[in-house]
């Protein structure tokens, strides 16, 4: 069973950093892309990052480039977000995703963490 | 960027009957549009991909079609349980992959 568990999500103020994780596990997560996908309270679903199985390819939305990093350790299942420079609109539930194999979409979710940009 | 617009913003219907849900994009995607389906509190779940494909697990009563840049999103007749908010998602032409706004479905 697939399983993508996030964490470290939590109130920081504008201006701050936060990494996020995703512990996967119930597949082979060295050979999947893996994205992270964002939910402002009350919004819709907004693309933020994507990672190639090897990690050699990242891609990114507008709103976030040069401001989240997204990487992952294949030897540990996991995938994370350091996220800088925060602002206010950056507030939202964080998802991870993991990519089908041959396409773009999301088969996969993690129940997401919530991350809170506020002084 | 392609936009993606879906209509209407709310649909109230009455479980048993039909709903259409329709999701428009700015360009050609192909057939390279998915549906989630998400309830509160949870996280958004496959429903179709290829524009018209059903996902593992999907009951029969979902249904996916496209014309041109028109795509719609047909639930047969309505259980409780489908009573949620739907999102059109692109992945033809990206980054950056594109949600549509989502679609409500209210209970009348």
């Amino acid at each position: 069973e697939v399983q993508l568990v996030e964490s470290g999500g939590g109130l920081v103020q504008p201006g701050g950093s936060l990494r996020l994780s995703c512990a996967a596990s119930g597949f082979s997560f060295s050979s999947y892309a893996m994205s992270w996908v964002r939910q402002a309270p009350g919004k819709g679903l907004e693309w933020v990052s994507l990672i190639s199985a090897s990690g050699g390819t990242t891609k990114y939305a507008d709103s976030v480039k040069g401001r989240f990093t997204i990487s992952r350790d294949n030897s540990k299942n996991t995938l994370y977000l350091q996220m800088n420079s925060l602002r206010a609109e950056d507030t939202a539930i964080y998802y991870c995703a993991k990519v089908h194999s041959s396409s773009w979409y999301f088969p996969y979710w993690g129940q997401g963490t919530l991350v809170t940009v506020s002084s | 960027e392609i936009v993606m617009t879906q209509s209407p913003a709310t649909l109230s219907v009455s479980p048993g009957e039909r709903a259409t849900l329709s999701c428009r994009a700015s360009q050609s995607v192909s057939s390279n549009l998915a549906w989630y389906q998400q309830k509160p509190g949870q996280a958004p779940r496959l429903l179709i991909y290829g524009a018209s494909t059903r996902a593992t697990g999907i009951p029969a009563r979902f249904s996916g079609s496209a014309s041109g840049t028109e795509f719609t999103l047909t639930i047969s007749s309505l259980q409780s349980e489908d009573f949620a908010v739907y999102y059109c998602q692109q992945y033809n032409n990206w980054p950056p992959l594109t949600f549509g706004g989502g679609t409500k479905v209210e209970i009348k």
